[in-house]
């Protein structure tokens, strides 16, 4: 089966510094890889994806880097803010549009 | 709140009971996905529909799990003879056709409790 994973189940930052969260991941044949935000008490939200044939795409705040040499993942949050603390998993998406979810990292931001 | 809605939020069944969970997708969403989360963990996906017909199962829906969703619009997912095994996080999805699979909208998720 596939496998996709975390490197670190807990980080915790201080407010305004930059996060960095890791996933590697086993299948080659991906063709996308999403980050999702996990609030307590809520389900998965989206934050930001990227093709299997690109290397780093940006959004609001948010980095995704994909290095398929070594398969990692990782999602670069700037500033980051109280807002920010909850669990985030990576996702792929293989050729049978199958979704695999990691080991979620819970992030912690201290005021 | 992201307009996908699921009833209970919570149910608490004895091993052996039947349980079924109900998803109200976004209402001009034509797909609707069904995953299962355990602590800690990422979602495993269960199944999906797109309008009233079931497109995929995962190998994990056993046949105790039954999902449907008749009229396209409502889905539920039955289990039957619950087991401790059971218990965790069930959620919902729903996304538009077209869309990329990934453009899915989740809801708060039925927790189940097997005792």
């Amino acid at each position: 089966g596939e496998s996709v994973g975390l490197h670190l189940p807990t980080l915790s930052v201080q407010e305004g510094d930059n996060s960095i969260i890791n996933c590697a991941y086993s299948n080659s044949a991906s063709d996308y890889f999403i980050w999702y935000k996990q609030e307590s008490g809520k389900g998965p939200q989206f934050i930001i994806d990227i093709r299997s044939n690109m290397d780093k795409r940006q959004g609001q705040r948010v980095t995704v880097l994909l290095n398929k040499t070594v398969k990692h993942l990782s999602l670069q949050i700037a500033a980051t803010q109280p807002g920010d603390s909850a669990v985030y998993f990576c996702a792929e998406i293989n050729t049978g549009n199958q979704f695999y979810f990691g080991t979620g990292t819970s992030l912690t931001v201290i005021p | 709140d992201t307009g996908v809605s699921q009833d209970p939020r919570h149910k608490i069944t004895k091993r052996g009971q039947n349980v079924t969970f109900r998803c109200d997708p976004i209402s001009e969403h034509n797909r609707l996905y069904w995953y299962r989360q355990t602590l800690g963990q990422g979602p495993e996906f269960l199944t999906y529909f797109q309008n009233e017909a079931q497109l995929e199962k995962s190998r994990l829906l056993s046949d105790r799990f039954s999902a449907e969703r008749p009229k396209g619009s409502f889905s539920t997912l039955e289990i039957q003879r619950t087991e401790q095994g059971d218990s965790a996080m069930y959620l919902c999805a729903s996304s538009l056709q077209g869309a990329l699979h990934h453009e899915q909208y989740f809801g708060p998720g039925t927790r189940l409790t097997v005792t």
